[in-house]
C-alpha cells in the first residue's frame, strides 16, 4: 500500500523557537496533504488543506502565521510551527492523497509527531 | 456539512467475542465513501475496512465487517473473535476522493483476557 512518512516523530524545543514538521509520500505522487492536530483522546482535527504549489486553505481558527505550511512538490509537505509556546504541544498528523489512484477514496496517513514546547 | 456521530465513548468486550461498534452520518450526497480507522496505542492510523455509499454489498475484511445502511445513514463495525491487538481508539469516516474526511469522535474499545 501507499506509505506517508512523517518526520520527527517526536520533538521538543523551547518556547519562541520555530519547528519544523515534514510529510513525505514515498510512493505516489499527492497532489493533496492534510494537516490535523490531535489532542488526547479527542478525534483529528483538520487544520489545513495543503494543494502542490499553491498557497494552503486553512480551517476556521487555525493561525495562518503560527502554523506555515508549504507543499513545493508532489511528494513533500511540511508544517512550521513559528514561535511555539506550550499551548502548541500537540500530537500532529498529515494525510496524503493521491494523484494517480484507482478511486478507493481512501487517505494515507503518516505516523505523527509529537510536538512539545517548554 | 457532514457530519458523523460515534455514539460509543468506551466499550469492552471479551477475548474471542464479538463487538459491534456504532457509527451514524449525514449528508446529502449520494456517492461517498465511509471508512473505519483504528488508532492504536503507537498513533498512527491504520485502515480497517472501507465501504463505497453506491454498493449494496456490505464490506468484509477477516474478522472485520460492517453493517451498511444507506437509508438510516449508518455503518456499524462488527469485530468477531476479538484480540488483544483488537484494542486502540476506532474512528469512523465519510470522505470524497481527493477531500478530507469527516471523522467521528471516535470509540475506545478496551479487550479483556
Amino acid at each position: 500500500g501507499a506509505v506517508v512518512s512523517q518526520h520527527p516523530s517526536w520533538v521538543i524545543c523551547k518556547s519562541g523557537t520555530s519547528v519544523k514538521i515534514e510529510c513525505r509520500s514515498l510512493d505516489f505522487q499527492a497532489t493533496t496533504m492534510f494537516w490535523y492536530r490531535q489532542f488526547p483522546k479527542q478525534s483529528l482535527m483538520l487544520m489545513a488543506t495543503s494543494n502542490e504549489g499553491s498557497k494552503a486553505t486553512y480551517e476556521q481558527g487555525v493561525e495562518k502565521d503560527k502554523f506555515l505550511i508549504n507543499h513545493a512538490s508532489l511528494t513533500l509537505s511540511t508544517l512550521t510551527v513559528t514561535s511555539a509556546h506550550p499551548e502548541d504541544s500537540s500530537f500532529y498528523i498529515c494525510s496524503a492523497s493521491p494523484r494517480l489512484l484507482l478511486d478507493t477514496g481512501e487517505l494515507f496517513f503518516g505516523e505523527g509527531s509529537r510536538l512539545t514546547v517548554l | 456539512a457532514q457530519t458523523v456521530t460515534q455514539s460509543q465513548p468506551e466499550m469492552s468486550v471479551q477475548e474471542a467475542e464479538t463487538v459491534t461498534l456504532s457509527c451514524t452520518y449525514d449528508t446529502s450526497e449520494s456517492d461517498y465513501y465511509l471508512f473505519w480507522y483504528k488508532q492504536p496505542p503507537s498513533r498512527q492510523m491504520i485502515l480497517v475496512i472501507r465501504q463505497e455509499a453506491y454498493k449494496q454489498q456490505n464490506a468484509t475484511e477477516n474478522r472485520f465487517s460492517v453493517n451498511f445502511q444507506k437509508a438510516a445513514k449508518s455503518f456499524s463495525l462488527k469485530i468477531s473473535d476479538s484480540q488483544l491487538g483488537d484494542a486502540a481508539m476506532y474512528f469512523c469516516a465519510f470522505g470524497f476522493y481527493g477531500q478530507n474526511f469527516v471523522f467521528g469522535p471516535g470509540t475506545r474499545l478496551s479487550v479483556l483476557p
